[in-house]
């Protein structure tokens, strides 16, 4: 039973491309995540959304979109993809408890290739 | 120069022996710390999670924090071939909500 999936796992593409990344959590959380990680393992947060709403935006370029269609399901968009954007994206969710620091559990991954 | 620094490794050790895997941070706000494992084409899952200072112990695993020093330790005690994986060091603010500040991450190998 997977609790944080994604899709694709792979995803090899052309520079100025547009491609989607797809998470899912069967945890039952309000908040979920999208993380990247480069090529030296650095894991740095990019976005979070509780209950649809966007809570952490860091300093990502606005071609990177995130969409929460519900509490369940957070995409990533990327438009006009470049070579620097190649890395494994984890998606990520944790359940939301006022002033408390809680457990994420993380997807397996999709790694991008941009070429 | 990053918030949180993990020296990247790789570090190989024998089977049994005993490993510690350190991070230093530059933020004396941070309050919660926690241990990430992450496999080779897997995702980080949390192996220990400590509030403030102090040691706490699951098993072979020994997490300390010594916030005086900004300085965050894990022992691994009789280590596996099954430890060998990248560990990842996390923290965050009180009051932060869930965003984790991570460090860089340790590669080991535990070798039979």
């Amino acid at each position: 039973d997977t609790a944080v999936s994604q899709t694709p796992k792979y995803l090899v593409t052309q520079m100025g491309n547009d491609k989607s990344i797809k998470c899912e959590q069967n945890l039952g959380h309000d908040t979920m995540y999208w993380y990247k990680q480069d090529s030296k393992k650095f894991l740095k947060i990019m976005f979070s959304y509780n209950n649809k709403e966007l809570i952490i935006n860091e300093t990502v370029p606005n071609r990177f979109s995130p969409k929460s269609p519900d509490k369940a399901h957070l995409n990533l968009h990327i438009n006009s993809l470049e070579l620097g954007d190649s890395a494994v994206y984890f998606c990520a969710s944790s359940q939301d408890v006022a002033g408390k620091t809680d457990t994420q559990y993380f997807g397996p991954g999709t790694r991008l290739t941009v070429l | 120069q990053k918030e949180v620094e993990q020296d990247p490794g790789p570090l190989s050790v024998p089977e049994g022996a005993i490993v510690s895997l350190n991070c230093t941070y530059s933020n004396s706000a941070f309050q919660y710390f926690m241990w990430y494992r992450q496999y080779s084409r897997k995702g980080p899952e949390l192996l220990m999670y400590t509030y403030s200072s102090g040691n706490k112990e699951d098993g072979r695993f020994t997490a300390q924090v010594d916030k005086s020093s900004k300085y965050i330790s894990l022992f691994i005690r009789d280590s596996q071939p099954s430890d060998s994986a990248t560990y990842l060091c996390a923290m965050t603010l009180t009051g932060g909500g869930n965003k984790l500040t991570f460090g860089t991450g340790t590669q080991l190998k535990v070798e039979l």
